[in-house]
């Protein structure tokens, strides 16, 4: 049984240029969040989606970034027009449903590089 | 809002050492608690969670226990191994929020030395 998987696992960039990061969920999950770990610091939740619809985003920049959740397919963070400030961990989760007490299950994450 | 606070690190202790990582939150509503790790390079694992006050979380030797009389949740074990060396994270998913989504701390960085 697969747990969360993300890909690319490294990513580097130039400033300027756009970033993808891909995440499928566990098998039989519909809810995902993504955050961001910047260097030596916590995480900082993005946003959270499921199913083709975006449910809550207070945590993601105004702009250049957004996300999506197709019904088919993973979900994908972009990034548009990469400055240095987004170099970072970026790591999704899913979990079986969306009450607080829900289990997130993590992926290993992306690291983005720009430079 | 919610916040989440743990201890400073880094903390470095010797094998068989007694840990304490503390942990205090604040929440508008009545959250769920968690501690993550993280190894090096890795994702965030769950270590344990508690979901009412008075719950004790415990897997592998860590305990927490639920309190919302000093709105704690500290993170314990006994006797620390080398292995036990990462990152830990303290985190909360409210319930008056929408899903489950986690507010972290700052994390702690544990190193056990032999």
């Amino acid at each position: 049984n697969a747990g969360v998987m993300q890909n690319p696992r490294h990513l580097v960039r130039r400033r300027g240029q756009e970033a993808r990061l891909r995440c499928s969920p566990m098998k039989g999950h519909s809810h995902v969040y993504w955050y961001r770990q910047l260097p030596e610091e916590g995480l900082k939740f993005m946003v959270y989606l499921q199913k083709e619809n975006i449910i809550d985003e207070s945590g993601m920049p105004k702009e250049r970034f957004s996300a999506e959740f197709p019904k088919e397919g993973p979900s994908i963070l972009r990034i548009q027009q990469v400055v240095r400030g987004d170099s970072a961990a970026y790591f999704c989760a899913s979990s079986l449903g969306g009450r607080a007490y829900n289990e997130q299950f993590f992926g290993p994450g992306t690291r983005l590089t720009v430079l | 809002g919610d916040s989440v606070t743990q201890m400073e690190g880094p903390v470095t202790l010797s094998e068989e050492a007694f840990l304490t990582i503390n942990c205090t939150y604040t929440a508008t509503g009545y959250p769920s608690l968690f501690w993550y790790v993280q190894y090096p390079g890795e994702g965030l694992q769950l270590l344990l969670k508690a979901t009412k006050a008075d719950d004790k979380g415990s897997n592998k030797g860590f305990e927490a226990t639920y309190r919302k009389e000093t709105t704690s949740f500290h993170l314990e074990k006994g006797s620390v191994q080398v292995s036990d060396s990462a990152v830990y994270f303290c985190a909360l998913s409210d319930r008056e929020t929408s899903g489950s989504r986690l507010t972290f701390g700052e994390g702690t960085q544990l190193t056990v030395n032999p």
